[in-house]
């Protein structure tokens, strides 16, 4: 098992310019969810899937889209990146059943944009 | 919706000394309550959760964290600190009827181990 990738480690980008965040999980977990890490805010969520075909939003979901086509994967959409959007982001994956119910991460892409 | 805190941005320990890293909850119910650590450059990885029952739980490196519900408080505590514990350490509630069980994540405490 792989667990949870995350596709590049590290981007720049320069402001105005899109790119799509890559994450796959080989566990056939259900939920799947994208957060942010900033110094001093922690973990911040900005969307997560519950299955295939079915997004929400979380705290910060402006300026990020998200699709759930498949069980596997989970992308990140950022449209017109902007200097804010600086940040580590990572995608984390769960069952969702009770007995489990941990959150697996992937390692994180430190993003920059310039 | 369900907030978590943790009013300790730092701590400083001495290495072979005892550790307690403090989590509060808002929440209207008895959550699910967890606490995950970050490695320097790395993702976080789950080390304990409580979802009911027994209120002191264990966990893995040697944790234990302690659910007291009359004071909202999810506390993490170690009888004595490694080098190596050296971390982010985040505590995290999801609901635990209804929502969406995805977990939402205090700020962090940064602990520091000194020699």
């Amino acid at each position: 098992n792989a667990g949870v990738t995350q596709t590049p480690k590290f981007q720049v980008l320069k402001t105005g310019q899109s790119m799509t965040l890559q994450c796959a999980q080989d566990m056939n977990h259900e939920y799947m969810s994208w957060y942010r890490q900033d110094p001093g805010m922690g973990l911040r969520l900005i969307h997560y899937s519950v299955g295939a075909g079915i997004t929400d939003q979380g705290e910060v979901p402006n300026g990020y889209n998200v699709s759930r086509s498949t069980t596997e994967d989970f992308p990140l959409r950022l449209l017109s990146a902007a200097p804010s959007q600086t940040s580590v982001y990572f995608c984390a994956s769960s069952s969702g059943a009770l007995s489990s119910y941990e959150q697996y991460f992937g390692p994180g892409t430190r993003l920059t944009v310039t | 919706a369900q907030s978590v805190t943790q009013p300790d941005i730092h701590i400083t320990v001495s290495e072979g000394a005892s550790l307690e890293l403090r989590c509060n909850y808002s929440y209207g119910a008895t959550p699910y309550l967890f606490w995950y650590v970050q490695s320097p450059g790395q993702g976080l990885q789950l080390l304990l959760k409580y979802f009911s029952g027994d209120t002191l739980v264990q966990g893995i490196k040697g944790f234990e964290a302690e659910f007291k519900r009359s004071q909202s408080s999810f506390n993490l505590r170690k009888p004595s600190v490694h080098w190596s514990d050296a971390a982010e350490y985040f505590c995290a509630v999801a609901p635990s009827s209804g929502g969406s069980y995805i977990p939402t994540f205090g700020r962090g405490t940064s602990l520091i181990v000194h020699p």
